[in-house]
């Protein structure tokens, strides 16, 4: 089956560690995203890659950082600096320069213990 | 001001009603216009998807786009309780482009 996955489903973080939430998929799609959904508030871009071993900042990048070392992995850690990480991650995928949409895995819930 | 408006809800509706969903915009370079539905806990599935002004049908779902107006709408016929979820409207100016997403609408469809 094509689709993305991510994983933990559920990830806990103590104070001043840094926790990797993992994203993958096999759609052979260029681009992948990394979103945080809090209550009321949307999807908001963390950051993203449209090409590997290439990202970009998005709207909410401090505290974050990724990786994209192979075109199927774009794994996002949060650091000790993101001072409310508490939210629903989302990562999305979608073929670059074609007018196809993006597709989003299940997300990943962090909660600060 | 944000780019992409969206009522938050909760929107109730019995079952069987039309359900009415919108999102105004203020960016005028937008072209791609897309809905995705989200059940609680879950990732957003896309239900349609659209690209300049005008309407798209799929079984019970209609897409419209008014692009002079900034203002798309999604209509839900013969609503069913497996419709309550979250619907979010998301859009962007070009295929490269950052996609734009609003803050989602809670719909609950009563039996």
């Amino acid at each position: 089956d094509g689709g993305i996955t991510q994983s933990p489903k559920y990830l806990f973080r103590k104070e001043g560690q840094n926790v990797t939430l993992s994203c993958e998929q096999n759609l052979n799609h260029d681009a992948m995203y990394w979103y945080r959904q809090d209550p009321g508030q949307g999807l908001r871009l963390i950051y993203y890659s449209q090409i590997v071993n290439d990202f970009q900042k998005g709207d909410i990048a401090e505290g974050y950082s990724v990786s994209r070392e192979k075109k199927e992995s774009f794994p996002l850690t949060v650091t000790s600096a993101q001072k409310n990480p508490t939210a629903f991650y989302l990562c999305a995928s979608k073929l670059t320069g074609s007018q196809e949409t993006q597709y989003f895995g299940p997300g990943t819930r962090l909660l600060v213990l | 001001q944000k780019e992409v408006e969206q009522d938050p809800g909760p929107l109730s509706v019995p079952e069987g009603a039309i359900v009415s969903l919108n999102c105004t915009y203020s960016n005028s370079a937008f072209q791609y216009f897309m809905w995705y539905r989200q059940y609680s806990r879950k990732g957003p599935e896309l239900l349609m998807y659209t690209y300049s002004s005008g309407n798209k049908e799929d079984g019970r779902f209609t897409a419209q786009v008014d692009k002079s107006s900034k203002y798309i709408s999604l209509f839900i016929r013969d609503s069913q309780p497996s419709d309550s979820a979250t619907y979010l409207c998301a859009m962007n100016t070009d295929s490269w482009g950052k996609f734009q997403f609003g803050a989602g609408t809670q719909v609950v469809v009563t039996p």
